[in-house]
């Protein structure tokens, strides 16, 4: 079956950049995402990439895409107090019926 | 607007009840999901719509009931439920069937506790 594969947990200070990073099985995979789950919440789209993109970037989020390696990298510019959420990736399920999620990565952002 | 609304916010629940969960979305899409979460995990497929017929049942038992009356609303009744069901549920929608192109929009989930 399909793993995606995300580091749990990262602290980082205000002000700092934040990087958040996952590795993908599925090479076929056109479109890669990310979302954001802030405590007692859904989950918000945050931003995509198409796999013929190196890098995407919008506004203080920038997406990095190595297909070879089958890596996907969020980093988060400035980084602020309200970012303190669970990053999820998401690639397109075999059949793509659905969405295969990481276990998400937990980044805390302290003052 | 890209806005999945779910009702209730939260819901507690004995085992004997029986209660529903609703979801709607206005933006035309014709695939629609539910998704079960557990505390720091990411969420799992439970049902699929597509065009108001069940697409795909991820061999959710029986307990869990979906239903699509319309191409706007998602209900998911839930009758006899355990205590290990207690979980956040996600609704989900996307313009048709998730695909390489279908961007999936979620609802801020109904958290359910059952006693």
């Amino acid at each position: 079956g399909e793993d995606v594969e995300q580091s749990l947990f990262l602290s980082v200070r205000e002000g700092d950049s934040s990087v958040i990073n996952c590795t993908y099985t599925d090479s076929s995979s056109t479109y890669l995402y990310w979302y954001k789950q802030e405590p007692g919440a859904g989950l918000q789209l945050l931003t995509y990439i198409f796999s013929n993109m190196d890098m995407k970037q919008d506004q203080r989020l920038t997406v990095l895409l190595n297909k070879k390696d089958k890596h996907l990298s969020l980093r988060i510019a400035d980084t602020q107090t309200g970012d303190s959420a669970i990053y999820f990736c998401a690639e397109p399920a075999v059949g793509y019926s659905t969405l295969t999620f990481g276990k998400g990565t937990m980044l805390l952002v302290s003052p | 607007d890209t806005e999945v609304t779910q009702t209730p916010k939260h819901l507690v629940m004995g085992m004997t009840n029986k209660k529903s969960l609703k979801c709607e979305q206005h933006m035309g899409h014709r695939a629609m999901y539910w998704y079960k979460q557990k505390a720091k995990k990411p969420p799992e497929l439970m049902f699929v719509y597509s065009y108001e017929k069940l697409s795909i049942n991820e061999s959710v038992p029986s307990r869990f009931s979906p239903e699509c009356p319309n191409s706007s609303l998602l209900n998911l009744h839930l009758h006899a439920l355990q205590p290990e069901d207690s979980a956040l549920y996600l609704c989900a929608s996307s313009q048709v069937l998730a695909g390489p192109q279908e961007t999936q929009y979620f609802g801020p989930g109904t958290r359910l506790l059952v006693l």
